[in-house]
C-alpha cells in the first residue's frame, strides 16, 4: 500500500534555531511531493512542492524542502524558526501518472517553537 | 482571483440524517477533490471530480457521494450519518486531475454527528 510517514508527532525548537520536519514515503514511481501547514480550526495552506528539477525546493515563509530519491524522503527545513511557525505540518504525495488518485497525507507533525 | 470557499463552516447533525457540503473551486480550476480529516489524523481522500465526472475514489462507502457542476463547484453528500463521520471535511481544487499544478484547499467544514 502507498503511504507517507512522518515519524515525529511533535518537533520542539527554540526561536532562531534551524528546524527539520521529516517525511518519507512509499509510493511507486516518482510522485509529486508537497508540504502543507494547518493552523487551529483552519484548512491547509500550501508551503511548497517538488515536481522535478533541483532537489532543494524553496517555498513560502522561508521554508524549504530537500528531496532525496534514494531515501524516498522529503524533509521540510527552515534555517531560523519563528514562534509564528508553530502549527501542524503535513507532508503529502501524489502518485504520478496514476489516473483517479489524489493526495496521500502523512499523519502530521506538530511544530512548537518556543521564545 | 478567489480561492476555494466551503460552506457551511460548521454544522451539527443527528445520526442517521443526511448532509450536503458545498465547495466553490478557485477560478480556472476544473478539478475538485474532497478529504475527510478526523481529529488528530491526516486528511483522507474521499473522491475527485474532473469536468463533472468522478474520476477517483478513496476507501469510503457509497453513502459518500458527490457532484460537480458546470461551473466546477462541487457538493459532498453523506447519507445515513454515523458518529464516526464527525470530522473536518476539506475541499481542494486544482487545474487538471494529474496533480502537477498542485492543490488549493478551502478552510473546511466541521461536521459533528451526535
Amino acid at each position: 500500500a502507498q503511504s507517507v510517514a512522518q515519524p515525529e508527532d511533535q518537533v520542539n525548537v527554540a526561536e532562531g534555531n534551524p528546524l527539520t520536519v521529516k517525511c518519507t514515503y512509499s509510493v511507486s514511481g516518482n510522485p509529486y511531493l508537497f508540504w502543507y501547514v494547518q493552523y487551529p480550526n483552519r484548512g491547509l495552506q500550501f508551503l511548497l512542492k517538488y515536481i522535478t528539477g533541483d532537489n532543494l525546493v524553496k517555498g513560502s515563509y522561508g521554508f524549504e524542502a530537500e528531496f532525496n530519491k534514494s531515501q524516498t524522503s522529503f524533509h521540510l527545513k527552515k534555517p531560523s524558526a519563528l514562534v509564528s511557525d508553530s502549527a501542524l505540518y503535513f507532508c503529502a504525495v501524489r502518485p504520478r501518472n496514476q489516473a483517479g488518485t489524489a493526495l496521500i497525507f502523512g499523519k502530521g507533525t506538530t511544530l512548537s517553537v518556543s521564545s | 482571483e478567489t480561492g476555494v470557499t466551503q460552506s457551511p463552516t460548521h454544522l451539527i447533525k443527528t445520526r442517521g440524517q443526511q448532509v450536503t457540503l458545498r465547495c466553490s473551486s478557485q477560478s480556472g480550476h476544473n478539478t475538485v477533490s474532497w478529504y475527510q480529516q478526523a481529529l488528530g489524523q491526516g486528511p483522507q481522500f474521499i473522491f475527485q471530480y474532473y469536468r463533472e465526472e468522478e474520476n477517483g475514489r478513496g476507501n469510503f462507502p457509497p453513502r459518500f457521494s458527490g457532484l460537480q457542476f458546470p461551473n466546477y463547484s462541487s457538493e459532498l453528500n453523506v447519507n445515513a450519518l454515523e458518529l464516526d463521520d464527525s470530522a473536518l471535511y476539506l475541499c481542494a481544487s486544482s487545474l487538471g486531475s494529474g496533480g502537477g499544478y498542485g492543490y488549493t484547499f478551502g478552510s473546511g467544514t466541521r461536521l459533528t454527528v451526535v
